[in-house]
């Protein structure tokens, strides 16, 4: 079976710095996808970044940037320029490319932007 | 444009009493997913179809029952609901299972007591 595991459950940075959220996963599959979900204290699932296992290139989508690290198994999520708007709880999540498989999520970790 | 919509919002259950959490997309979505929320536990898959009439047992499936007789809605049911049973639920779907993205609704608070 699958595993995500978000190591930091907490994290704090300042308005305009940069912040990286950890994140591995365990899979003997090579054909997977990866994804960073958001969730502010509305509770809104809203995805963030999306990572297929055979594109090399990290996924971007404007401050918020991945590094993906297949042979380490390790999918962390940097954002830049942190905004007091990207206070949320920060889910890593993992499916594979193969069969009726549904996401599966890490515990998460909460950032908190502080001005 | 609805997307994922959750009825109810929020419930307060006695225990052993039961009840049905609503699921409605209007995306034509094939795939449907129940998650339950409890903090420091991330989401946890319940169950999960693959299309109208099918369903499948997720990660946390005990004490909880699941229909798909229409392709636009997933129920969830709890039909004597137990104080562990309390926590957010979130409804979400899929065109595809692999790789595709998922859109959740806004989650259903449920207290039992």
């Amino acid at each position: 079976a699958q595993t995500v595991t978000q190591s930091q459950p907490e994290m704090s940075v300042q308005e305009a710095e940069t912040v990286t959220l950890s994140c591995t996963y365990d899979t003997s599959e090579n054909n997977y996808y990866l994804f960073w979900y958001k969730q502010p204290p509305s509770r809104q699932m809203i995805l963030v970044i999306r990572q297929e296992a055979y594109k090399q290139q990290n996924a971007t989508e404007n401050r918020f940037s991945v590094n993906f690290q297949k042979a380490a198994k390790s999918f962390s999520l940097k954002i830049s320029d942190s905004q007091l708007g990207d206070t949320a709880m920060y889910f890593c999540a993992f499916t594979k490319n193969s069969g009726n498989t549904p996401l599966v999520f890490g515990k998460g970790t909460r950032l908190s932007v502080i001005a | 444009n609805a997307g994922v919509t959750q009825t109810p919002k929020f419930r307060v259950l006695k225990t052993g009493q039961s009840m049905t959490l609503l699921c409605a997309q209007d995306m034509n979505h094939e795939y449907m997913y129940w998650y339950r929320q409890d903090p420091g536990m991330g989401l946890r898959l319940i169950h999960y179809s693959v299309g109208e009439g099918t369903t499948a047992k997720g990660e946390v499936p005990d004490g909880y029952n699941v229909s798909r007789l229409k392709k636009q809605n997933f129920l969830l049911g709890l039909e004597s609901a137990a104080p562990s049973q309390t926590s957010v639920y979130f409804c979400a779907s899929s065109y595809f299972v692999s790789g595709n993205t998922i859109y959740f609704g806004e989650g259903s608070w449920l207290t039992v007591v």
